[in-house]
């Protein structure tokens, strides 16, 4: 069964680094998400991506972040200068809307320890 | 907004038990509403989902009804066993819109 794949499993940087989490959605899906969890707190969405641009992003996507689909089949979330507050696990979902639905397949997920 | 509440957890019951778990939802429109499971040190899996009101979603023994009437999708499973333990969350979605979680609930099954 196809799935999300997610690299690196854990990612530990220092401060003010950059970062770039990788994700590769289902072959046949057309829209990208991710979303950060963390440790304990609930699952945030931070951005979603349709037709090689963000279709939604929210209040902590902010300039720090930003997607990229480089090729047919990767996805990347960029933090361009990480904080001790970005430490979470990220989680790469895919869809493909059907009939006005659309259901989610997540990624296992990268742990992101920022010291 | 979309928002989701789920009963405060954890939730620690013994194998064989009966389970429900509450979750009710604010949304405008007509959203699908879903359980994931994240098991220890794993990512998100959809459990189950449903489309519109009065779909029964199912899935390894557990159910939950979409009831507009009173904006809830409970998760319930008759018999649980110690492979459940778990932490499960309810979320809502409105087409290719982002998903919007509750808070998780914690569930330890114990032998």
């Amino acid at each position: 069964e196809p799935e999300v794949t997610q690299t690196p499993s854990h990612q530990v940087t220092q401060m003010g680094q950059e970062v770039i989490l990788r994700c590769v959605p289902i072959s046949n899906h057309l829209y990208f998400y991710w979303y950060r969890q963390i440790l304990g707190q609930k699952v945030e969405f931070l951005v979603s991506f349709y037709n090689n641009e963000i279709s939604e992003k929210s209040e902590i996507f902010d300039d720090q972040f930003s997607v990229e689909r480089p090729d047919g089949s990767n996805f990347t979330l960029k933090i361009r200068s990480t904080k001790l507050e970005d430490s979470a696990m990220y989680f790469c979902a895919s869809s493909e809307p059907n009939r006005g639905y659309a259901t989610q397949y997540f990624g296992p997920g990268t742990r992101l320890t920022v010291l | 907004g979309n928002s989701v509440t789920q009963m405060e957890g954890p939730v620690t019951l013994s194998e064989e038990a009966f389970l429900t778990i509450n979750c009710t939802y604010t949304a405008t429109g007509y959203p699908s509403l879903f359980w994931y499971v994240q098991y220890p040190g794993e990512g998100l899996q959809l459990l189950l989902k449903a489309t519109k009101a009065d779909d029964k979603g199912s899935n390894k023994g557990f159910e939950a009804t979409y009831r507009k009437e009173t904006t809830s999708f409970h998760l319930e499973k008759g018999s649980v066993q110690v492979s459940d333990s778990a932490v499960y969350f309810c979320a809502l979605g409105q087409g290719a819109q982002k998903l919007v979680f509750g808070q998780g609930t914690r569930l330890t099954i114990n032998p």
